[in-house]
């Protein structure tokens, strides 16, 4: 079945430096692209999205890149701050339907 | 400030009790969701609904049932827990893009 896959499963930088996370997604139908961050105790919070006819979005410090032919999109952070410590998810919208198949998850920690 | 409320947000229970999870958005979305969260990080999806007596089961089996009597409102039905139902349990909805979660519902069956 389709599946994304997300690496690191843990990352530790220091603050200031950047954090890069990776998704691979499987379904060729996928064009629409979210990434999460949930904080202890809170659900997924929407952070930044990206659909399939665009190749970078960005949003302050967050960026997206979306590369369709070899079905990776990538999460970056900048300058980041320790309030950026949470756990990301990033997601693929299943083709065909309003189901998102979600990658397990990358535990941020921005070391002071 | 959260457009999905789950209530409650912890619950501690003994086993074969009967607790139904609460779930419901302001936002007037049809789509509606139900997903587990293991302490691995990683989300089930359990149940589905996308719309007034529409429901489905997700990837991951589940014992839970689920209702959809209004377009607001998904609760979530354990008849008898067990300790394997400890969990987080995360409701979302969607209009046109990506999810809106809820706080999630802290499970533990003792």
């Amino acid at each position: 079945g389709e599946n994304v896959e997300q690496h690191p499963s843990t990352l530790s930088v220091q603050e200031g430096d950047s954090a890069v996370i990776k998704c691979t997604y499987s379904d060729s139908a996928s064009n629409y692209f979210p990434w999460y961050k949930q904080e202890l105790g809170k659900g997924p919070q929407l952070i930044i999205d990206i659909r399939s006819n665009v190749g970078e979005k960005k949003d302050q410090r967050i960026a997206v890149t979306l590369n369709k032919t070899a079905k990776h999109f990538s999460l970056h952070i900048t300058e980041t701050q320790p309030e950026d410590s949470a756990v990301y998810f990033c997601a693929a919208l299943k083709g065909g339907t309003y189901k998102y198949i979600f990658g397990t998850g990358t535990r941020l920690k921005v070391l002071a | 400030e959260a457009d999905i409320y789950q209530t409650p947000r912890y619950l501690v229970i003994g086993t074969g009790k009967k607790i139904t999870l609460e779930c419901s958005q302001t936002m007037g979305h049809d789509k509606m969701y139900w997903y587990q969260q293991d302490p691995g990080m990683e989300l089930h999806l359990i149940h589905y609904s996308y719309g007034v007596n529409s429901t489905e089961k997700g990837d991951l089996s589940s014992e839970s049932t689920v209702s959809r009597i209004r377009t607001e409102h998904f609760p979530l039905t354990l008849e008898s827990a067990r300790p394997s139902h400890t969990s987080q349990y995360l409701c979302a909805s969607t209009g046109y893009e990506g999810y809106t979660f809820g706080s999630g519902t802290r499970l533990t069956v003792v």
